[in-house]
């Protein structure tokens, strides 16, 4: 399997920061790499495929980018909404396999 | 509105079963793979299986693999979870998701159904 290393866990910031968040691979992936959000209580949501790929809806403050072993998800403008759990998942190869989570809190 | 509304959860005991259900609504179920992803307690996400959408590819995570079934009725729009077995390490959220074209990705969610395995 896969692994992956997502960082940080836990990242404080304020409503209108930039914020970036890291996945790294244990071997490479192409750009098989998608991005969730996921509020207290609630299901995950996809935010970003292919590595870079927008899902439909998702603001444009959202952005990832990267490929083979090193990735990122940057949210440009912080907005209160904002505020969650993100999750990276390869499907690259079986099984598919989620990154352990960044929390973003309230600063 | 694309929908997927999971049922069936609950408290069980170690060594029992569960049959999870997952009804889908708003789009072509029987055009989609489907998927089961759990989430323990406080924890991180894990994919638990997956399933083609005419039922001929199926695969499962090699944790619950020999324990669990996952299967299909595209006449009534219905995926379930057959749990056999259970382990408080299957304590967890389980959600439905639906699979984005033919890969392990997941674009639309169930809002999830509760597994308790305790004595």
């Amino acid at each position: 399997a896969i692994w992956m290393t997502q960082s940080p866990s836990l990242l404080s910031a304020s409503t209108g920061d930039r914020v970036t968040i890291s996945c790294r691979m244990s071997q490479g992936i192409s750009s098989y790499l998608a991005w969730y959000q996921q509020k207290p209580g609630k299901a995950p949501e996809l935010l970003i495929y292919a590595a870079s790929t927008l899902q439909s809806g998702v603001p444009s403050r959202f952005s990832g980018s990267g490929s083979g072993t090193d990735f990122t998800l940057t949210i440009s403008c912080l907005q209160s909404e904002d505020f969650a759990t993100y999750y990276c998942q390869q499907y690259y190869s079986f099984p598919p396999t989620f990154g352990q989570g960044t929390k973003v809190e309230i600063k | 509105e694309v929908q997927l509304v999971e049922s069936g959860g609950g408290l069980v005991k170690p060594g029992g079963s569960l049959r999870l259900s997952c009804a889908a609504s708003g789009f072509t179920f029987s055009s989609y793979s489907m998927n089961w992803v759990r989430q323990a307690p406080g924890k991180g996400l894990e994919w638990v299986s997956s399933i083609s959408s005419s039922s001929s590819y199926i695969y499962y995570a090699d944790s619950v693999k020999g324990r669990f079934t996952i299967s299909r009725d595209n006449a009534k729009n219905s995926l379930y979870l057959q749990m056999n077995s259970l382990r408080a390490e299957d304590t967890a959220v389980y959600y439905c998701a639906r699979g984005y074209g033919d890969q392990h990705l997941f674009d639309i969610w169930g809002q999830g159904t509760m597994v308790t395995v305790s004595s």
